[in-house]
């Protein structure tokens, strides 16, 4: 069973402008929730993370935005880079030390 | 450190034969993992390991599928028989103190086709 959803597979936007990638989570128990980037023919590296104590949690350009009523996160991506083109997992984490991802959503932004 | 380091990198076999794949995670990391990556279910965990003791294989597919982890240093992936339903990559990745909370170190992965 998918535990971590992300409804959109694609996301294309115009550099300099604002990325927002979604993801909803089922697992009442996660919570810790991290965002990943994947190039091709790379693994995923870490980008991101927030615990379910924050709402909030910003690193330069990311923030990441955490809804637990709602069971959603989001990361913004402000302003958009050509060089930020990649595949963008989700994933969250409970105590039982496992971490769960999404299917990801390749965004793309144009020039 | 080089990071996480997976082989081969890319293989191609036949159904019906074995393939082991091969993981050689950070040095000081107590935890492994074994995902798999499909355009239909992201990534999967298939399995993980800590302290090379396997704690949950509830995301091995079948029976066809088993994994070891003999030492800190090393573990494998092995898929007897193989079927072109199994072609996905294969991502290993490693931490300190385990997932919850804590960053995974991906290698780069096995790209497999079964034929």
């Amino acid at each position: 069973d998918q535990q971590v959803k992300q409804n959109s597979p694609s996301l294309s936007v115009q550099e300099g402008r604002i990325s927002i990638l979604n993801c909803d989570y089922t697992n009442s128990m996660f919570d810790y929730f991290l965002w990943y980037k994947k190039y091709p023919a790379e693994g995923p590296t870490f980008l991101i993370s927030i615990s379910s104590i924050k709402d909030k949690n910003e690193d330069g350009r990311f923030t990441v935005f955490l809804n637990k009523s709602a069971k959603h996160l989001s990361l913004h991506i402000v302003p958009s880079q050509p060089g930020d083109s990649a595949v963008y997992f989700c994933a969250a984490s409970a105590l039982n030390n496992d971490m769960r991802f999404g299917a990801g959503t390749r965004l793309t932004v144009k020039p | 450190d080089a990071g996480v380091i997976q082989s081969p990198r890319h293989e191609v076999t036949e159904m019906g034969q074995e393939v082991t794949l091969r993981c050689k995670p950070i040095s000081g990391h107590d935890y492994l993992f074994w995902y798999r990556q499909t355009m239909m279910r992201g990534l999967e965990l298939l399995i993980y390991f800590n302290n090379n003791v396997p704690i949950d294989d509830s995301g091995m597919p079948e029976d066809r599928f088993s994994a070891k982890m003999p030492n800190a240093s090393f573990s494998t992936l092995k898929i007897q028989p193989s079927e072109p339903r199994d072609s996905a990559v294969y991502f290993c990745a490693s931490s300190f103190v385990g997932g919850f909370g804590e960053k995974l170190f991906f290698g780069s992965g096995t790209q497999l086709s079964v034929l």
